[in-house]
C-alpha cells in the first residue's frame, strides 16, 4: 500500500461544476499537508497548505481530518484553467520526508 | 527574477553513458532536492542537501550521484548503473528544509537512445 493514496481519476466535469478530491495517508506521524497543482510536463506548484481547521483560498477549500488520516480539496465553480493534475503531499520527520501522491487528473470542459 | 533553473529541458543518454543534469537557484535557499517522476506515479526523492558540502540519499539513490559545492548549485549525475533512467527529473529548493513550501525547476526529460 502506498503511503499517500489518491484517486487517479480522471475527473471530467463541466465548467461551473464543484469537484472534490480525496487523499488518504497511512503514517500517523505525518506533520504537514499540502495540495500542489501540476500541469502536463511542467513543475508542480503549491496550491495551498492544509490545516486541521480547514482553509479556503477563493474557489478552493482544503480540509484535514487527522483522526481519519484524510485530506480533501474542493474546487467550486470550476474553470477551464483548473484542468491539471492535483498532487496530495505529506511531510513528516521534520520536513525532509516529503511524500507525494500520484495525483488526480482533472479535465474541465466547456 | 528569483527562481530555479534546470537544464537541459530534454536530454538523451546512450547506453553506458553518464549524464549530468544541472540545477541552479538564486533564491538563497539552504535546502535542495532531486526528484524523479514516472508516468502515473508520484514524485520520488533521489537525493537532498540541507547545506553546502553535505547531502543525503533519498528513497531511490542507486545509480545517481550529486554534489553540493556551492549553495546555488546541485547537479545530478545519472550513471550507467541506473538501468531505467527514462523519467522526468525535477529539482526543488526550500528555505531551510523543514515543513515549508518547495520551489521547483521546470524539469528535465531524460530518455535513453
Amino acid at each position: 500500500r502506498k503511503e499517500v493514496e489518491q484517486d487517479p481519476g480522471p475527473f471530467n466535469v463541466p465548467e461551473g461544476a464543484t469537484v472534490a478530491f480525496n487523499c488518504t495517508y497511512s503514517n500517523s506521524a505525518s506533520q504537514s499537508f499540502f495540495w500542489y497543482r501540476q500541469d502536463c510536463r511542467k513543475e508542480p506548484k503549491l496550491l495551498m497548505s492544509v490545516y486541521s481547521s480547514g482553509n479556503e483560498d477563493g474557489r478552493f477549500t482544503a480540509q484535514l481530518n487527522r483522526a481519519s488520516q484524510y485530506i480533501s480539496l474542493l474546487i467550486r465553480d470550476s474553470k477551464l484553467s483548473d484542468s491539471a493534475t492535483y498532487l496530495c503531499v505529506v511531510n513528516r520527520d521534520g520536513g525532509f520526508k516529503t511524500i507525494f501522491g500520484a495525483g488526480t487528473r482533472l479535465f474541465v470542459k466547456a | 527574477d528569483g527562481g530555479i533553473t534546470q537544464s537541459p529541458k530534454y536530454l538523451f543518454r546512450k547506453e553506458g553513458q553518464n549524464v549530468t543534469l544541472s540545477c541552479e537557484q538564486n533564491l538563497n535557499h539552504d535546502a535542495m532536492y532531486w526528484y524523479r517522476q514516472d508516468p502515473g506515479q508520484g514524485l520520488r526523492l533521489i537525493y537532498y542537501s540541507q547545506i553546502v558540502n553535505d547531502f543525503q540519499k533519498g528513497d531511490i539513490a542507486e545509480g545517481y550521484s550529486v554534489s553540493r559545492e556551492k549553495k546555488e548549485s546541485f547537479p545530478l549525475t545519472v550513471t550507467s548503473a541506473q538501468k531505467n533512467p527514462t523519467a522526468f527529473y525535477l529539482c526543488a529548493s526550500s528555505i531551510q528544509g523543514g515543513n515549508e513550501k518547495l520551489f521547483f525547476g521546470s524539469g528535465t526529460q531524460l530518455s535513453v537512445l
